[in-house]
């Protein structure tokens, strides 16, 4: 099955402590995406990838990093310096650069930071 | 503030009715996407309208681009309950990426 997975689907963790959420897809896309999505709102773009070890921040990176060292992988650090770190996120791929193509996105984990 | 706002926030109609979602953007754009999004879920992408076009059909769904106007709306024909979910605007604003919109949570009754 070609797609995309992130994992775990529902993650908790203490304040303070960095966690890393996972996103791999088997599409042999490009480019790849994370987003915050919170309650009853849309989508803010964290961080994009066009190619392997190249990305850029979105909107909204502050307290987050993340990593393109596999075409297949992009996964997002939640650093304790993320104020409200509390979200849906989900990660998008695409054949090439966003606005031309379509997204595909994977099921999302929900973090969960007490 | 979000480049593409839908309109309305939240519609409740009958099963077999037809429902229309609005979405209103501020500057220029290459294309336009609509996604449908699941109680929980990921997004599901519906149709791409690029900026040349009017008018763009798959299904039940219709989709009309004013680019004088900077709007957007998404018609679904004969609704049905499986058709309840979230559903969000996107815009390109000539950057990599997308930005999208609050979203309209359309509920349909059986």
């Amino acid at each position: 099955d070609g797609g995309i997975t992130q994992s775990p689907k529902y993650l908790f963790r203490k304040e303070g402590q960095n966690v890393t959420l996972s996103c791999e897809q088997n599409l042999n896309h490009d480019a790849m995406y994370w987003y915050r999505q919170d309650p009853g709102q849309g989508l803010r773009l964290i961080y994009y990838s066009q190619i392997v070890n190249d990305f850029q921040k979105g909107d909204i990176a502050e307290g987050y990093s993340v990593s393109r060292e596999k075409k297949e992988s992009f996964p997002l650090t939640v650093t304790s310096a993320q104020k409200n770190p509390t979200a849906f996120y989900l990660c998008a791929s695409s054949p090439g650069q966003g606005f031309a193509y379509e997204q595909y996105f994977g099921p999302g984990t929900r973090l969960t930071v007490t | 503030s979000q480049q593409g706002e839908e309109d309305p926030q939240a519609l409740s109609i009958q099963e077999g009715e037809n429902a229309t979602m609005n979405c209103s953007y501020k500057t220029s754009i290459n294309n336009l996407q609509w996604y449908r999004q699941n109680s929980g879920r990921g997004l599901v992408h519906l149709i791409l309208i690029r900026s040349n076009e009017r008018e763009k059909h798959s299904g039940r769904l219709r989709v009309t681009l004013d680019t004088s106007k900077k709007s957007s709306s998404l018609l679904i024909t004969a609704s049905r309950a499986a058709d309840t979910a979230s559903y969000f605007c996107a815009t390109d604003v000539g950057r990599r990426a997308l930005t999208f919109g609050s979203g309209t949570r359309l509920q349909v009754q059986p």
